[in-house]
């Protein structure tokens, strides 16, 4: 069945460093990836979308890479701030209006001044 | 702005009983989807809708029924709420080509 792994339920860091988190699925062909960012008692927000012929996608402070060789998509934040601590989740995406939208069960991310 | 409205932020039923949520959003958007959160198990796609009357089961549909009479209204019935359908519930919608979701707030559901 299709899987969705991020492989790190927490992340601490430091503020001014760059997160990095880690989606990877299986038995899946995704026509693109998603990744959306959750604060606690909300619903999750859209911050960025990347389709299978795309190596890297950017956004202000964000970037996003896919390898559909590897079945894994990075997500960055570079000059991490506190305020950017929140769940961060990744979703798949298949390739016809009526796919279903699966998501991973998220990483914590705190950033610590 | 882009808004999906669920009818409730907290929500408290006995085991038993038949549980409506409902969820409706002004954008006009095709598809609409129910998902529910539990910690540690992420978000799971309890059914989704790609048109008025259309339904397709997501991954852990048992215990759920679905209805779309309308474009904008998505509703999840729970036929007879079990403990184990203790959780958060969060509906969102989507345009049909892009699959970026918008999600509501989420319904706190617990079941007694």
């Amino acid at each position: 069945s299709q899987k969705i792994e991020q492989n790190s339920e927490a992340l601490n860091i430091q503020e001014g460093k760059t997160a990095t988190l880690t989606c990877n699925y299986t038995n899946y062909s995704p026509a693109y990836l998603q990744w959306y960012r959750q604060d606690p008692g909300r619903g999750p927000v859209f911050l960025l979308l990347i389709r299978e012929n795309e190596k890297e996608k950017r956004k202000e402070r964000l970037k996003v890479t896919f390898d559909t060789t590897l079945k894994q998509s990075l997500f960055h934040i570079t000059a991490s701030q506190p305020a950017d601590s929140a769940t961060y989740l990744c979703a798949l995406v298949g390739d016809s209006s009526a796919s279903k939208i699966i998501f991973g069960s998220g990483t914590r991310l705190s950033i610590r001044p | 702005d882009v808004k999906v409205t669920q009818s409730s932020r907290y929500l408290v039923k006995r085991t038993g009983e038949k549980v409506f949520l409902e969820c409706v959003q002004d954008m006009d958007h095709e598809n609409m989807f129910w998902y529910r959160q539990d910690p540690g198990l992420g978000l799971r796609l309890i059914y989704f809708s790609y048109d008025v009357k259309m339904k397709e089961k997501g991954d852990i549909p048992e215990g759920y029924s679905v209805s779309r009479e309308k474009k904008e209204r998505f509703s999840l019935i729970l036929e007879s709420a079990s403990t184990n359908q203790t959780s958060m519930y969060l509906c969102a919608s989507s345009p049909g080509a892009l699959g970026k979701l918008f999600f509501g707030s989420g319904t706190q559901l617990s079941v007694l």
